[in-house]
């Protein structure tokens, strides 16, 4: 199975900041990486699909980059409303397998 | 988008099975591949397993190979996984998903179904 390491686990930051998640697979996955936004008693959210594009009806703040085996995901002004925990996701080959998230909180 | 409604909150005891359904309302589930999803209480996110839209290719994590069953009814546009041999650290939300393909990001998800296990 392709591992999914992300980082930091959790991130505190002022309204504004620049804020920037990594994820790491253990082998090469292209760009067959996704990110989700999950908010406490929700379920996931797609937010970036294919390493780098936007879903539909997503704030542009968020973008997310990389390819192979390392990726980042970041909020280029960090907004009340973005506080959750994000997660990323290979789909390069079964099982599915996400990364184990990072919890952002205001400062 | 498709929007995902799934069954109501269950309570098991250690041995039995759940039943979980994921219908999508206001759409056909017929053309999506539907993934199923867990997250145990605090922890990440785990998948599954996933069905194709005519129901008759299901794949599994290896850990719940023997244990997870997924059909659909495409008559009712519903979806099904059930669990067996249930234990405690099976307590956990379940949520479905959709994909267009097999291998892809999940785009729709339902709002998820809490089972708990506890004798």
């Amino acid at each position: 199975d392709i591992q999914m390491t992300q980082s930091p686990s959790s991130l505190s930051a002022s309204v504004g900041d620049r804020v920037t998640i990594t994820c790491q697979a253990s082998q090469d996955i292209s760009n067959y990486l996704n990110w989700y936004q999950q908010k406490p008693g929700k379920a996931p959210k797609l937010l970036i699909y294919d390493a780098s594009n936007l879903e539909t009806g997503v704030t542009s703040r968020f973008s997310g980059g990389g390819s192979g085996t390392d990726f980042t995901f970041t909020i280029r002004s960090l907004q009340p409303e973005d506080i959750a925990t994000y997660y990323c996701q290979q789909f390069d080959s079964p099982p599915l397998t996400f990364g184990g998230g990072t919890k952002v909180e205001i400062k | 988008q498709v929007q995902l409604v799934q069954s109501g909150a269950e309570v098991k005891k250690p041995g039995a099975s759940v039943k979980v359904s994921c219908k999508a309302s206001g759409y056909t589930l017929t053309s999506y591949y539907i993934h199923w999803v867990r997250q145990a209480p605090g922890q990440g996110l785990e998948w599954m397993g996933i069905i194709n839209p005519s129901g008759d290719d299901t794949r599994s994590a290896q850990k719940f190979q023997g244990r997870v069953t997924m059909t659909r009814d495409t008559s009712t546009s519903t979806v099904y996984m059930e669990l067996s041999s249930l234990r405690s650290e099976d307590t956990a939300v379940y949520y479905c998903a959709t994909s267009g393909t097999y291998l892809s990001w999940l785009d729709a998800w339902g709002q998820g179904t809490l089972v708990t296990v506890s004798s």
